[in-house]
């Protein structure tokens, strides 16, 4: 019974590089989340997908962010041309469906940006 | 917007020192009030669920409370291996996403 996977669990890369982060929910969950949890911060909502659709990205930073979740594979956080102010911990928590209310985490990628 | 503040920040309990963990809210519409565990390098481990005000819920040590304003986590005769940080976030309106607050950091010493 696997719960939430995130790969990698730590990236590295250097500014103006892009990261792409990669989330797979829990086996029959067609609903997925992104957060970020800065330093001394709290954990802040980017964006809400189902399979093959974005329903909220109002969390999401206008520029250089993207996500997906494509109808097989894992939902994919991207962000381009990474700053230093990127430099955080982004979890996904997947959801079973929309009746649904608990939302389960992954471990969290870290990334740090140099 | 929805907001969540959780005090105090930080809390410091000897084995056995049983406290409580205070989450205020306010959300237009409560669908949920959400308690998790975080220890460090991990991401969140799902505690509890509230819905509704006078809802009270318990694991173990811990038990978890709710009122139109706030909710409390109660832990009783705390281990040492409850030492973590605990968040709080809600659900409101028609909107899926959690707001979280920043989190109580837990230290039980032996």
């Amino acid at each position: 019974n696997a719960g939430v996977m995130q790969n990698p669990r730590h990236l590295v890369r250097r500014r103006g590089q892009e990261a792409r982060l990669r989330c797979s929910p829990m086996k029959g969950h067609s609903h997925v989340y992104w957060y970020r949890q800065l330093p001394e911060e709290g954990l802040k909502f980017m964006v809400y997908l189902q399979k093959e659709n974005i329903i909220d990205e109002s969390g999401m930073p206008k520029e250089r962010f993207s996500a997906e979740f494509p109808k097989e594979g894992p939902s994919i956080l991207r962000i381009q041309q990474v700053v230093r102010g990127d430099s955080a911990a982004y979890f996904c928590a997947s959801l079973e469906d929309s009746r649904s209310q608990t939302q389960y985490f992954g471990p969290g990628t870290r990334l740090l940006v140099l | 917007e929805d907001q969540v503040t959780q005090s105090p920040e930080a809390l410091r309990l000897q084995e056995g020192e049983s406290s409580s963990l205070n989450c205020s809210y306010t959300v237009s519409g409560l669908r949920g009030l959400f308690w998790y565990r975080q220890d460090p390098g991990k991401g969140p481990e799902f505690l509890f669920t509230l819905y509704s005000a006078g809802e009270e819920k318990e694991k173990e040590r811990l038990k978890a409370t709710l009122t139109k304003k706030e909710s409390f986590l109660h832990i009783t005769a705390p281990k040492p291996e409850d030492s973590a940080t605990y968040l709080c976030a809600v659900q409101g309106g028609s909107n899926y996403k959690l707001t979280f607050g920043k989190g109580t950091l837990l230290t039980v010493n032996p």
